[in-house]
């Protein structure tokens, strides 16, 4: 069965802080690790992976992908209170149809306090 | 460039009542378009996903419905809401590739 697993399932960091989110995924016919961030409403895209040890960043976020042990991590430095959210982890499988289709892990709660 | 609106942006129905939740994608062409469920837990379940107008795959058996009645048009239906639909819904669209896009969600509450 294909799985995402995301750990921890909750943080609570100083600013300043920073911070390490695991995702770990088991998808066959699998293409891409996708990260998204969710505050109140909609996920918002952050990186897509598509490649082994390729470091993708963003300003303060990064993520890299490792497909021989099947993670991913995304890194935030020097947090500030808006990268509270939920993050999102996604692995994407190409299906029968030829369509692509996303598996979600639970997410990370992060909490940062001023 | 491409938008998503979906609405509206919170509901509250009787149980037993139907329920039309739409989304349209503007900007583009041809988009697969999808329709999430996201419980308490956090979890993103996918209910449809759509690759055209009339073409509609269900994920999961369950109470509601999905239709594309054109290119960019997206519905979620029921006929009888039960408690259980209660749940944030989502809708995204892709070009075909790997990313999804999201809309800013509906909140239905079924009391």
């Amino acid at each position: 069965e294909d799985k995402v697993v995301q750990s921890p399932l909750s943080l609570v960091v100083h600013e300043g802080d920073t911070v390490t989110l695991n995702c770990s995924y088991e998808v066959t016919n699998f293409r891409s690790l996708l990260w998204y961030k969710q505050e109140k409403k909609a996920p918002t895209f952050l990186f897509m992976l598509t490649s082994s040890g390729i470091e993708k960043k963003s300003g303060r976020l990064s993520s890299i992908l490792d497909k021989k042990e099947l993670f991913s991590i995304l890194n935030i430095t020097a947090t500030q209170t808006g990268d509270s959210a939920v993050y999102l982890c996604a692995g994407t499988l190409l299906n029968a149809g030829n369509n692509r289709k996303l598996i979600w892990g639970l997410g990370t709660s992060l909490a940062v306090n001023p | 460039s491409q938008t998503i609106h979906q609405w509206p942006a919170t509901l509250v129905q009787p149980v037993g009542s139907p329920l039309s939740l739409e989304c349209t994608v503007e900007g583009t062409s041809n988009p697969n378009l999808y329709w999430y469920r996201q419980a308490a837990g956090r979890g993103l379940q996918l209910l449809f996903y759509s690759v055209g107008i009339g073409q509609i795959s269900s994920e999961v058996p369950q109470n509601l419905s999905a239709s594309r009645p054109q290119d960019r048009q997206f519905i979620l239906s029921s006929k009888k809401l039960l408690l259980s639909d209660s749940g944030f819904y989502l809708c995204a669209w892709s070009s075909g590739g790997n990313i999804q896009y999201f809309g800013a969600g509906t909140r239905l509450s079924v009391l």
